[in-house]
């Protein structure tokens, strides 16, 4: 079953523009994370939010989670043609399985 | 690269026939998740493995079963093979059991059943 789904689907941006993706879950959760996955590889961890933080960066990358919401979002700033790819959110389900959503793709023009 | 290593890559299979899928934990960790990707989907929890005991299973049935070995490698056993089968099964290793920390995922295996 799919605990996360993100927003949108799909997603076209100009180089150095910024990029959004939003994730909705539906049950209570201890940590969210976001993975990226190029071309049907393997998915490659970004970054992971526990349920009490609201804010968290890495490099060019914000991830806020609205708990309240049950919400989080993925912003990625001045967007590169490198970070074409599907991204994923993926929250935990009875400690044991990471639950991902279908994911948006990203796709960056030059 | 992540130091999760998957063979083989790519396979394909008779429907009827079974599978094995091998995955080799990133070193220091004791957990190994499996994870099948249909095409346009996202991937979706098989089982898990914490240091040789099953830990936690999806929705599939008992014709995929799984295996744990003392280095912590893991084996994916599909038997019975179903042309909704193929698919990308991904295997991820963690430091600890559960979904609290970062899973390094390997490459992926490619299976498709004719």
């Amino acid at each position: 079953s799919q605990q996360g789904e993100e927003d949108p689907q799909a997603l076209s941006i100009q180089e150095g523009e910024n990029a959004t993706m939003n994730c909705s879950y539906k049950t209570s959760i201890n940590n969210l994370q976001w993975y990226r996955q190029n071309s049907g590889r393997g998915l490659v961890h970004l970054i992971l939010i526990r349920s009490n933080e609201r804010e968290k960066h890495s490099g060019r990358l914000r991830v806020t989670l609205d708990t309240s919401k049950k919400s989080s979002s993925l912003l990625i700033t001045a967007s590169r043609a490198a970070d074409t790819a599907s991204y994923f959110c993926a929250t935990d389900q009875a400690g044991t399985a990471l639950i991902f959503g279908k994911g948006t793709t990203l796709s960056v023009s030059s | 690269e992540t130091g999760v290593t998957q063979s083989p890559t790519h396979l394909i299979k008779t429907r009827g026939q079974q599978v094995t899928l091998r995955c080799s934990s990133q070193s220091g960790h004791n957990t190994v998740s499996w994870y099948q990707q249909a095409l346009g989907q996202g991937p979706q929890f098989i089982f898990q493995y914490y240091r040789e005991e099953e830990n936690g299973r999806g929705n599939f049935p008992p014709r995929f079963s799984g295996l744990q070995f003392p280095n912590y490698s893991s084996e994916l056993n599909v038997n019975a093979l179903e042309l909704d089968d193929s698919a990308l099964y991904l295997c991820a290793s963690s430091l600890e059991g559960g979904a609290d920390t970062e899973a390094f995922f390997g490459q992926g295996t490619r299976l498709t059943v004719v």
